[in-house]
C-alpha cells in the first residue's frame, strides 16, 4: 500500500465549476501538507501549504486537512481553463528527514 | 523561476552506458533532491542531499548514485543505464529553514530515454 493515495483522474469539469481534489494517507506522523500544480512538460510548483489540521484559503483555492481521517482536500472555486493541470499532493513529518512524499497526481481538465 | 537549472533537458542513451544528470542552483539552498516521475507513480525520491558531501537514499535509489561537492551542484549518475530508468527526472531544492523547509522548488526536468 502506498503511503499517499490519490485518484489519477482525469477529472473533467465545465468552466466555473467547483473542483474537489483529494488525497488519503496512512502515516500519522505527517504534519505538513502541500498541493503542487504541474503543467504539461513543466516542473511542479507549490500552490498551497498547510500545517497540521484545518483550512487555508488563498484566492480561489482552499486547502483542508483532516488528520483524524488522514484526508486532505484542495477546492478550486470558479475553475478556469488555465487551471487545467495535474495536481499533486505532498506531505512530510518531522521524522521524515524533510523528505516529501507525493501522491501520484490527479489530472484536471476545465472545459471552456 | 527559483534559480534551478537541469542539464541536459533531453537525453537518449544506450543500455549499459553511464549517464550523469546535473542540477545547478543559484539560491544557496541547503537541501537538494532528485526525483523521478513515471505515469501512475507520481514523484518518487531517488536521493537527497542536506549539505556538501552529505547525501542519503530515497525510496528508489538502486542503480543511482549522487555527489555534491559544491552547494550549488547536485549530480545524479546512472551507473549502467537500463530501460526501466527511462523517466522524467526532476531536481528540487528547499531552504532547510524551519517549517519552510517543506517548500520545494523544482527544476524543469530532464527527459531520459534508455534504448
Amino acid at each position: 500500500q502506498k503511503e499517499v493515495e490519490q485518484d489519477p483522474g482525469p477529472l473533467s469539469v465545465p468552466e466555473g465549476a467547483i473542483v474537489s481534489l483529494n488525497c488519503t494517507y496512512s502515516n500519522s506522523a505527517f504534519q505538513y501538507f502541500m498541493w503542487y500544480r504541474q503543467y504539461s512538460r513543466k516542473g511542479p510548483e507549490l500552490l498551497m501549504y498547510t500545517y497540521s489540521s484545518g483550512n487555508k484559503e488563498d484566492g480561489r483555492f482552499t486547502a483542508q486537512v483532516d488528520k483524524s481521517s488522514k484526508y486532505i482536500s484542495l477546492f478550486i472555486r470558479d475553475s478556469q481553463p488555465s487551471d487545467s493541470a495535474t495536481y499533486l499532493c505532498a506531505m512530510t513529518g518531522m521524522d521524515s528527514s524533510y523528505k516529501l512524499i507525493f501522491g501520484s497526481g490527479t489530472r484536471l481538465l476545465v472545459r471552456p | 523561476d527559483a534559480g534551478i537549472t537541469q542539464s541536459p533537458r533531453h537525453k537518449v542513451t544506450e543500455t549499459g552506458t553511464p549517464v550523469t544528470l546535473r542540477c545547478h542552483q543559484t539560491e544557496n539552498h541547503r537541501y537538494m533532491y532528485w526525483y523521478r516521475q513515471d505515469p501512475g507513480h507520481g514523484l518518487r525520491l531517488i536521493h537527497y542531499s542536506y549539505g556538501v558531501k552529505d547525501t542519503d537514499k530515497g525510496e528508489v535509489s538502486d542503480g543511482y548514485s549522487v555527489s555534491r561537492s559544491k552547494t550549488e551542484d547536485f549530480l545524479l549518475t546512472l551507473e549502467s543505464a537500463t530501460s526501466s530508468q527511462t523517466s522524467v527526472y526532476f531536481c528540487a531544492i528547499s531552504t532547510g529553514t524551519g517549517r519552510r523547509n517543506t517548500e520545494a522548488f523544482f527544476g524543469q526536468g530532464t527527459r531520459l530515454t534508455v534504448v
